[in-house]
């Protein structure tokens, strides 16, 4: 089976620095995701980790530990604008009457941006 | 390069309609899937299915709900004999090929803007 964790909500400032954290078990890991959901809108991929480290984009930035079922997400120089929700997904391995892969997602942490 | 199209947007049904939702995946993607998300909460996966084969549906319930992906055409998720508990935003989402090599990030969900369920 699989489980996701995240916690549920967090404030931060603007201009300040945010770490979302995700725990996570699986059967099959095959890589490790992060989504920003706005209220009312379709979730927009932000990052991908499938070894181990940190992976950088831009003033986001998400690391993995798959020894540990562990991952971040890293928000620097906060804008009001990163007020949304973050999902953690885990990308699956299925196989039954046919192989695939699923993503399976953690509840979503609520992130409130205050000036 | 059109995303994934869902429609409706927006629909209302009565307690004991049928309600289908269509999902049109991104261009040349083979593999969709369905989520549920209630408000203020996380995405439920419901049902995955490449072209004419549902691969898991493990998140669906038996009764009720059903899932298709035919060679043309789009996805349906369908729910029949609706009731207040159904209402909720279905999100779809679409990959490309899935393979055995987990360095291939390109496999990554692009979603649709969700069809949003009221029951009344």
């Amino acid at each position: 089976g699989q489980n996701i964790d995240q916690p549920t909500e967090m404030t931060a400032t603007e201009g300040a620095i945010v770490q979302i954290n995700c725990t996570y078990q699986t059967s099959g890991f095959n890589g490790l995701f992060w989504y920003q959901q706005h209220a009312g809108e379709a979730p927009t991929f932000l990052s991908y980790n499938v070894l181990d480290g940190l992976e950088e984009k831009g003033r986001f930035s998400s690391f993995l530990s798959r020894s540990k079922g562990y991952s971040y997400l890293l928000l620097k120089e906060l804008q009001m604008k990163d007020s949304a929700s973050y999902l953690c997904a885990v990308r699956d391995i299925v196989i039954r009457d046919n192989y695939g892969q699923n993503f399976v997602f953690g509840p979503g942490t609520r992130l409130s941006v205050l000036p | 390069n059109a995303g994934v199209m869902q429609n409706p947007r927006h629909l209302v049904r009565r307690r004991g309609q049928e309600a289908r939702l269509r999902c049109s995946p991104v261009k040349g993607h083979s593999h969709v899937y369905w989520y549920r998300q209630l408000p203020e909460e996380g995405l439920k996966f419901m049902v995955y299915l490449q072209k004419e084969n549902i691969i898991d549906e493990s998140g669906m319930p038996k009764e009720r709900f059903s899932a298709e992906f035919p060679k043309e055409g789009p996805s349906i998720l369908r729910i029949q004999q609706v009731v207040r508990g159904d209402s909720a935003a279905y999100f779809c989402a679409s990959s490309n090929q899935a393979g055995t090599n987990p360095y291939s990030g390109a496999n990554v969900l692009t979603f649709g803007a969700g069809s949003r369920l009221t029951v009344l």
